[in-house]
């Protein structure tokens, strides 16, 4: 596609719920990036994703979020047993190769209620 | 642990001026420094890309400058118009580890009065 996209775009969830968070990169970007954004505060590094491999997952805060690019192309961002603290704008970019500028997609808008 | 900080956090101008939007950031081993745009609601545009080599880049009325060694760098606008408003972010990527992430400053929130 032309750009990065996010889908949903907003999502509202119950606390405790599981939800699931869809990236379509840029075609041809082997790179992917998560980031979630808090209210107020610049966007912090979640996960990045070299081809269909994770090669840095140290930015998730704990094991209730987890992330897969099965065929190196799309990703989903997972979180079980949602929190009220997970409530933020979910980012997700591609680029070409590593090193390369970043294209962001417009974000999942999660609300945990 | 690299730490990025923009000042100011808000600022109001006139249609028509020139202004300087700040970042610093604690460590100086980077391996660029982006600035990006984020309007209300929306993902981020990236305005301009340094590699730790540049010592800044242009385009049009933007001009970004990096000075890796004091951990600066500025994002100047010439003749500030009403579409500029919108929330500005600075970005490093560290250069080691093989690290890819960014770590971005909580941004500066310009307003463009007409």
């Amino acid at each position: 596609g032309a750009g990065v996209s996010q889908t949903p775009s907003n999502k509202v969830t119950e606390k405790g719920k599981y939800v699931e968070l869809r990236c379509d990169p840029i075609s041809g970007h082997t790179a992917l990036y998560w980031y979630r954004q808090s209210l107020g505060q610049g966007p912090e590094f979640l996960i990045y994703f070299q081809g269909t491999g994770a090669a840095d997952d140290s930015g998730l805060p704990n094991d209730r979020f987890f992330a897969v690019r099965p065929e190196g192309s799309v990703s989903t961002l997972k979180i079980q047993r949602t929190e009220r603290g997970d409530s933020a704008v979910y980012l997700c970019a591609s680029s070409l190769a590593p090193g390369n500028g970043y294209t962001f997609g417009s974000g999942t808008r999660l609300t945990v209620v | 642990k690299q730490e990025v900080t923009q000042i100011p956090a808000a600022l109001s101008v006139p249609e028509g001026e020139n202004l300087v939007l700040n970042c610093s950031f604690t460590d100086s081993a980077i391996y660029n420094l982006q600035w990006f745009r984020q309007d209300p609601g929306k993902g981020l545009t990236s305005l301009l890309l340094i590699q730790s080599s540049q010592r800044e880049q242009t385009s049009g009325r933007l001009n970004a400058s990096l000075d890796k060694s004091s951990g600066r760098s500025t994002l100047y606008i010439a003749a500030s118009q009403p579409g500029d408003s919108a929330t500005y972010l600075c970005a490093v990527r560290g250069a080691s580890g093989g690290s890819e992430k960014l770590v971005f400053g909580k941004g500066t929130k310009l307003t463009v009065n007409p």
